[in-house]
């Protein structure tokens, strides 16, 4: 079993439609968490990130952590076509063996005007 | 601009060669992660750096190596290049080196093997 799983998709919605993105681990020494947004052939960059269970809102995008279930979800309100790409969960912890983040493989999104 | 400057965005060579691709963390940053990602795989972590040291390695293969540099500026070589070997290659940096407040990632080289 892979420590993060996400699944690529991809996932086509309308624009305007509400986008719910997930994924699951393994691991419970994971301690915090984040996403990433990619577009085609760019650098990942951040989105937002958590350090405990519950909802983090930032504009049109709340993420949500439940450690208990071991499963992140970030949703996506008023999906624009802009929004189309490819978001990465990822996750680290401060045990020892853990120095760096754990990457989801990603999943992609595309939003239809 | 993110901050971590990649040198260069592309890169075309033949089989057998070597390569240096270069990285300027953001300015603070110590640690320095090298990623591959191919067409049909995620992020695949290499190496870390930190401030310095060998940190963390992952994938890498022997065939590659890479270090750090007094001035935090990192390079990656890659040597006896293969078909298989073309990806894109990003650098990320973060302050600490635990990733606690992510990474910041640079916007890769795109490596072509021929």
């Amino acid at each position: 079993q892979k420590e993060v799983e996400q699944d690529p998709g991809p996932l086509s919605v309308p624009e305007g439609a509400i986008v719910s993105l997930n994924c699951t681990y393994s691991n419970s020494a994971f301690q915090y968490f984040m996403w990433y947004r990619q577009y085609s052939r760019k650098g990942p960059e951040l989105l937002m990130y958590t350090y405990s269970s519950g909802n983090k809102e930032d504009g049109r995008f709340t993420a949500q952590v439940d450690k208990s279930s071991k499963y992140i979800s970030l949703f996506i309100r008023d999906s624009q076509p802009s929004d189309s790409a490819t978001y990465l969960c990822a996750m680290g912890s401060m045990n020892s063996g853990y120095s760096t983040l754990t990457f989801g493989k990603g999943t992609m999104l595309l939003v239809s005007p | 601009d993110s901050g971590v400057t990649q040198t260069p965005k592309h890169l075309i060579t033949a089989t057998g060669q070597r390569v240096t691709l270069r990285c300027s963390p953001r300015s603070g940053d110590l640690s320095v992660y090298w990623y591959q990602q191919s067409l049909d795989q995620g992020l695949q972590f290499l190496i870390q750096y930190y401030n310095g040291e060998e940190r963390a390695k992952g994938n890498i293969l022997e065939r590659f190596s890479a270090q750090q540099f007094p001035d935090l500026h990192s390079e990656l070589n890659l040597s006896s290049l293969e078909l298989g070997d073309s990806a894109l290659y990003f650098c990320a940096s973060s302050v600490e080196g635990r990733g606690l407040y992510g990474y910041t990632f640079g916007s890769g080289t795109r490596l072509t093997v021929v």
